[in-house]
């Protein structure tokens, strides 16, 4: 069965400090990646997305993550965090098919402090 | 994209009874999705909702507990019938403009709180 799994659940650092989210999924096929951020009080909004080409995206609010096919990995990064990246953010995974079915990561809730 | 609404955005419901939520999205859109989120974790599909034919569910979920409709390409309900407190999440609905793998686009969700 299809798993993804984000290594930190509660990440604390301080503005202008650089952030790497790790996310690993498990499932041996053609899999399209998604990064999903929730503001407090918001509802969930994508972040980024990798289908195909090149591994490294860009996604908004200076975010980008790059997909490693050999270690199943989509990590999330962003070089110099603000206080208004606070937020939960969800990795998630969906196998290429027509079920459209998308798998979430544990979540990560950032803090980060003024 | 799609902009997505859902009512209500919250309810307090008292134990055996049912909700119905529902999913309004601003444009045609070919697939629709329920998720559930229990509070401190993450987002699990409940089912697939299929326009015109019978939602499709994940395992753990079942139609007599989740009924959903579908009318048309922009509307969508799940109702969580003869509630207990273990219902108690927020319920999510979703949706993307193509089949398959596209993007998938959420609303604010629906807090519910079983008594």
């Amino acid at each position: 069965a299809q798993s993804v799994s984000q290594h930190n659940h509660h990440v604390i650092l301080s503005e202008a400090a650089s952030l790497e989210l790790g996310c690993n999924y498990s499932y041996g096929g053609t899999v399209n990646l998604f990064w999903y951020v929730q503001y407090p009080g918001q509802h969930l909004q994508l972040l980024l997305k990798y289908f195909s080409g090149d591994p490294l995206v860009k996604g908004i609010k200076g975010f980008e993550a790059e997909f490693i096919k050999s270690k199943f990995s989509f990590n999330l990064r962003k070089p110099s965090v603000q206080w208004s990246d606070t937020a939960e953010y969800f990795c998630a995974v969906n196998a290429v098919s027509n079920t459209g079915k998308l798998i979430f990561g544990q979540g990560t809730t950032l803090q980060v402090k003024p | 994209s799609a902009v997505i609404s859902q009512k209500p955005s919250r309810d307090i419901c008292q134990r055996g009874t049912s909700l119905t939520i529902q999913c309004q999205v601003d444009s045609q859109v070919t697939m629709m999705f329920w998720y559930r989120q229990q509070p401190g974790q993450s987002l699990t599909l409940i089912a697939t909702a299929n326009q015109g034919s019978e939602a499709t569910y994940e395992s753990g979920f079942v139609i007599d507990k989740f009924p959903i409709s579908r009318p048309n390409l922009t509307f969508s309900t799940l109702t969580v019938s003869n509630m207990s407190p273990e219902d108690s999440s927020i319920y999510l609905c979703s949706a993307s403009k193509e089949t398959g793998s596209d993007t998938q686009y959420f609303g604010p969700g629906t807090r519910l709180t079983v008594l």
